[in-house]
């Protein structure tokens, strides 16, 4: 099992672009989310899903939109990449009848 | 929302002895508190947790301890050892498809 996967692994983008993240995980994990890490401040929520077709916002969901086609994928998108989502976005999935979450390698991403 | 105190955010100990990080939380309504353990550049690895109709859990060398009345719990690493050098990081969450909330993270520095 590969566990939870991110692509890509780095990225720099310029402001005003778009890209998408992608998390995958072969756990068969019904729950999954994405956090951003800033340097001195722990993880924070962005979105969150419950399962295939279904997301919700968590803590900074601004700038930020998310999809579920498939229940092992979970995608991020910036529209419109502005240099304040600098940071490292961790994906994290759960199976729903536990609470422990298990992480992905991260993403590191530059807004120039 | 949840709010996560952590405490302190640098913890300095001789190699052998033992440390201890501490978390306070705001909602009572969270029962779901996990410790996760993060190497530079790596993802965070859970390395305990304890809900909250357990007051104490061990593993090992490391023990959670929870007081709900007071919403604080506490993370115990005994005998330590040059790998336990890296960033722990506490979190609190209601539990199901709740996201975590995390502390700001302590970087504990093994010294031999």
């Amino acid at each position: 099992n590969a566990g939870v996967t991110q692509t890509p692994k780095f990225r720099v983008l310029k402001t005003g672009q778009s890209m998408t993240l992608l998390c995958a995980q072969d756990m068969n994990h019904e729950y999954m989310y994405w956090y951003r890490q800033d340097p001195g401040m722990g993880l924070r929520l962005i979105h969150y899903s419950v399962g295939e077709g279904t997301t919700a916002k968590g803590e900074v969901p601004d700038g930020y939109n998310v999809s579920r086609l498939k229940k092992q994928n979970f995608l991020l998108g910036l529209e419109s990449a502005a240099p304040s989502q600098t940071s490292v976005y961790f994906c994290a999935s759960s199976y729903a009848r536990t609470y422990e979450q298990y992480f992905g390698p991260g993403t590191r991403l530059t807004v120039t | 929302g949840e709010n996560v105190e952590q405490h302190p955010s640098t913890l300095s100990v001789q190699e052998g002895d033992s440390a201890v990080i501490k978390c306070t939380y705001s909602d009572s309504a969270s029962n779901y508190f996990p410790w996760y353990k993060q190497e530079l550049g790596k993802r965070p690895q859970l390395i305990i947790d304890i809900r909250s109709n357990v007051g104490e859990k061990k593993d090992q060398r490391i023990a959670v301890t929870l007081n709900k009345t007071a919403k604080h719990f506490s993370l115990h690493i005994t005998e330590t050892q040059p790998e336990d050098s890296a960033v722990y990081f506490c979190a609190a969450s209601r539990g199901g498809a709740d996201g975590l909330t995390f502390g700001k993270g302590t970087h504990l520095i093994i010294q031999p």
